[in-house]
C-alpha cells in the first residue's frame, strides 16, 4: 500500500527566510496530495493541495510542487512569519483497495525564529 | 468553525475501563473518520464511514470499535482501554473520497488511559 514519508520533522528558520517541507510517496497511482496545518492546540486544515496532473501550484506565499517522475512533492512558504509556526502534515490518496483513504507523512513542526 | 463537535474533549480514564469518544457533524457530509494523533506518527485512520450502513476499518482498528448511529453521528468505542491508546482522536468528515476531497476535522479529544 501507500507509503508517505515526510522530512524534516523539525525545521527552524529566521523570520522572512523561505521553508521547504519534502514528502515522498511510494505508490505511482495516487493523483491527489494535500498539505495541512496544525497550529498548536487546533485542528489540522488544508492550506492546499495539488493534484496529478500540475506540477506547481501557488497561493500567495505557499505553494506545492510535483515530481512524478521521482515521486515526492513538496511545499514552500517564503517570507516567512510568525503565524507560520506549526506542525505541517502532507498527505497522498492511497490505492482503491483503501477506498482511496489519505495516507499521511509523520508531520514537520516549522519554527520561525523572530 | 463547531461543524465538527467532539465530545467529550479531555478524559482521563483507567485501564481497563469503556469510554466512548462522540462526533456530531452539521456538515451533511457523508463520510466520516476516526484518527489517532501520536507525536512524530502523524495522523493514522482507525475507522470511516460512507454512510450509516457502511463502516470500514483502517490502518489500526485493533482495540476499538465504531458505531455510526445517523448521518451526523459517529462514535468511537475503547472497549478495555489501555496506556498506549493515551493520544489525541480526531474525527472527521468529508463530502466525497478521493482527490480534492478536503477533509474537515473535529477539535479533537485528549484521552489519557492511566
Amino acid at each position: 500500500g501507500e507509503n508517505v514519508e515526510q522530512h524534516p520533522s523539525t525545521l527552524s528558520v529566521q523570520e522572512g527566510d523561505s521553508a521547504v517541507i519534502k514528502c515522498t510517496y511510494s505508490d505511482s497511482a495516487s493523483n491527489y496530495f494535500p498539505w495541512y496545518k496544525q497550529e498548536l492546540g487546533k485542528r489540522p486544515q488544508l492550506i492546499i493541495d495539488i493534484r496529478s496532473n500540475v506540477g506547481e501550484k501557488k497561493d500567495q506565499r505557499i505553494a506545492v510542487t510535483l515530481n512524478k517522475t521521482a515521486k515526492h512533492f513538496s511545499l514552500h512558504i517564503t517570507e516567512t512569519q510568525p503565524e507560520d509556526s506549526a506542525v505541517y502534515f502532507c498527505a497522498a490518496n492511497g490505492a482503491a483497495g483503501s477506498n482511496y483513504q489519505l495516507i499521511w507523512g509523520a508531520g514537520t513542526k516549522l519554527i520561525i525564529k523572530p | 468553525d463547531a461543524d465538527v463537535t467532539q465530545t467529550p474533549r479531555n478524559r482521563i480514564t483507567k485501564t481497563g475501563k469503556r469510554i466512548m469518544l462522540e462526533c456530531s457533524q452539521t456538515k451533511g457530509h457523508d463520510r466520516m473518520y476516526w484518527y489517532r494523533q501520536d507525536p512524530g506518527l502523524g495522523l493514522r485512520l482507525i475507522y470511516y464511514s460512507f454512510d450509516v450502513k457502511d463502516i470500514n476499518k483502517g490502518e489500526i482498528s485493533d482495540g476499538y470499535s465504531v458505531s455510526r448511529q445517523a448521518q451526523a453521528k459517529f462514535s468511537l468505542s475503547l472497549e478495555s482501554a489501555i496506556p498506549n491508546q493515551t493520544a489525541l482522536y480526531f474525527c472527521a468528515t468529508s463530502e466525497t473520497t478521493g482527490a480534492g476531497n478536503t477533509i474537515y476535522f473535529g477539535e479533537g479529544s485528549w484521552l489519557t488511559v492511566v
